[in-house]
């Protein structure tokens, strides 16, 4: 099976850096996807990793240790728009597409 | 190029009515995969359709709700004699054919039992 774990909540100030974690275990590895959903809209892709490093991609950075069964996703020059929820997937191995979900982490960015 | 899209946006129902979302995929694009948002919960994957095949069904009730992918036409995710517990977000998500992993996903139909 798979389970995937991040924190529920966070906090930051407009301008700083904020990194959200994500912990997973599953019987096989097929990558790992990081999705922003503001509330009420659809989930938007942000990155996807599948070697270990870390993947720059503007403001928002995602790392990957396959090792260590761990992501973080990196937002640097936080704005007010990067309050959202922000979720950590993998996808299913040994056959199929679905993506299992964490519960997502809520990021509120403060003035 | 549109994205992937669904309708209705909002739907209510009252208890023991049947309930029609539909998800029209991006052009080019032929897996659909149906997830859904409890509140204040994680996404959950329902199935997983090709054109004419149900490839995975694991995560779908095993009874009141179904799923289709005709030939021509939206996707169709039915569910049959609501109740309140199937009040959510339903999202529609569609890849290409041989990437299978990076989905796209549609607005989301809110549905609301009563």
């Amino acid at each position: 099976g798979q389970n995937i774990d991040q924190p529920t909540e966070m906090t930051a100030t407009e301008g700083a850096i904020v990194q959200i974690n994500c912990t997973y275990q599953t019987s096989g590895f097929n990558g790992l996807f990081w999705y922003q959903q503001h509330a009420g809209e659809a989930p938007t892709f942000l990155s996807y990793n599948v070697l270990d490093g870390l993947e720059e991609k503007g403001r928002f950075s995602s790392f990957l240790s396959r090792s260590k069964g761990y992501s973080y996703l990196l937002l640097k020059e936080l704005q007010m728009k990067d309050s959202a929820s922000y979720l950590c997937a993998v996808p299913t191995t040994g056959g199929g597409n679905k993506l299992t979900f964490g519960t997502g982490t809520q990021l509120k960015v403060e003035l | 190029n549109a994205g992937v899209m669904q309708n209705p946006r909002h739907l209510v129902r009252r208890r023991g009515q049947e309930a029609r979302l539909r998800c029209s995929p991006m052009k080019g694009h032929s897996h659909v995969y149906w997830y859904r948002q409890l509140p204040e919960e994680g996404l959950k994957f329902m199935v997983y359709l090709q054109k004419e095949n149900i490839i995975d069904e694991s995560g779908m009730p095993k009874e009141r709700f179904s799923a289709e992918f005709p030939k021509e036409g939206p996707s169709i995710l039915r569910i049959q004699q609501v109740v309140r517990g199937d009040s959510a977000a339903y999202f529609c998500a569609s890849s290409p054919p041989g990437t299978g992993t990076e989905q796209y996903f549609g607005p989301g139909t809110r549905l609301t039992v009563t």
